[in-house]
């Protein structure tokens, strides 16, 4: 079967560090431009960033929002994408996803930054 | 502010026909792809349209996308109770990001 799953979503302090773990199955994740996307609750989507595919060098872009704290990263031998979440705000709070682009999307886990 | 402009709310019977549009610039919609996802309570958003009017296996023919210069709409016919849901349109930029609409909440009266 074709999932994405992700893990490691949690309650942290402002300031704090999270790692978010996205793990890919029934395809090659190496092959695809992969995203994470986010949705603070009650909100709609806004996208966090982007690791491309192998082709691509595994080139990353970043939201304004995020650039300079966020880090997405990639390791091939488990086909899975991570999101390094560090100097985390709580507007930070939201359900992150990762996103086969265009075409498929994890069922998300949920970050809650609040002291 | 989303850098696409849907509107906030759309309703319809039961059998009617709904359109919700979605409208940007030549930046995005009028040079990418335009993808639509529905997103139903308490879960992730699923494909429902891609490359403006590609529907995935498993997605009913009244659902219909298309697009005409920088705006895109998405057509549901034959409207259900089940597709009581948010619906959102995107654009996957292949050289920088993603970006969305606010989404349309679709109510069935």
């Amino acid at each position: 079967e074709v999932q994405l799953v992700e893990s490691g979503g949690g309650l942290v302090q402002p300031g704090g560090s999270l790692r978010l773990s996205c793990a890919a199955s029934g395809f090659t994740s190496s092959d695809h431009h992969m995203d994470w996307v986010r949705q603070a609750p009650g909100k709609g989507l806004e996208w966090v960033g982007r690791t491309r595919d192998k082709v691509n060098s595994y080139t990353t872009e970043y939201a304004a929002s995020v650039k300079g704290r966020f880090t997405i990263s990639r390791d091939d031998s488990k086909n899975s994408l991570y999101l390094q979440m560090n100097s985390l705000k709580t507007e930070d709070t939201a359900v992150y996803y990762c996103v086969m682009v265009p075409l498929l999307w994890g069922q998300g886990t949920l970050v809650t930054v609040s002291s | 502010q989303s850098v696409l402009t849907q509107p906030p709310s759309a309703s319809g019977t039961p059998g009617q026909r709904v359109t919700i549009s979605c409208s940007g610039s030549s930046s995005n919609i009028g040079s990418n792809y335009v993808h639509w996802y529905q997103q139903l309570p308490g879960t992730a958003p699923k494909l429902l349209i891609y490359r403006n009017h590609q529907r995935p296996s498993g997605v009913p023919d009244r659902f219909s996308g298309s697009k005409s210069g920088t705006s895109a709409s998405l057509a549901i016919s034959g409207l259900r109770s089940e597709d009581e849901a948010d619906y959102y349109c995107a654009v996957w930029d292949d050289t920088l990001s993603g970006v969305f609409g606010g989404g349309t909440k679709l109510t069935v009266l």
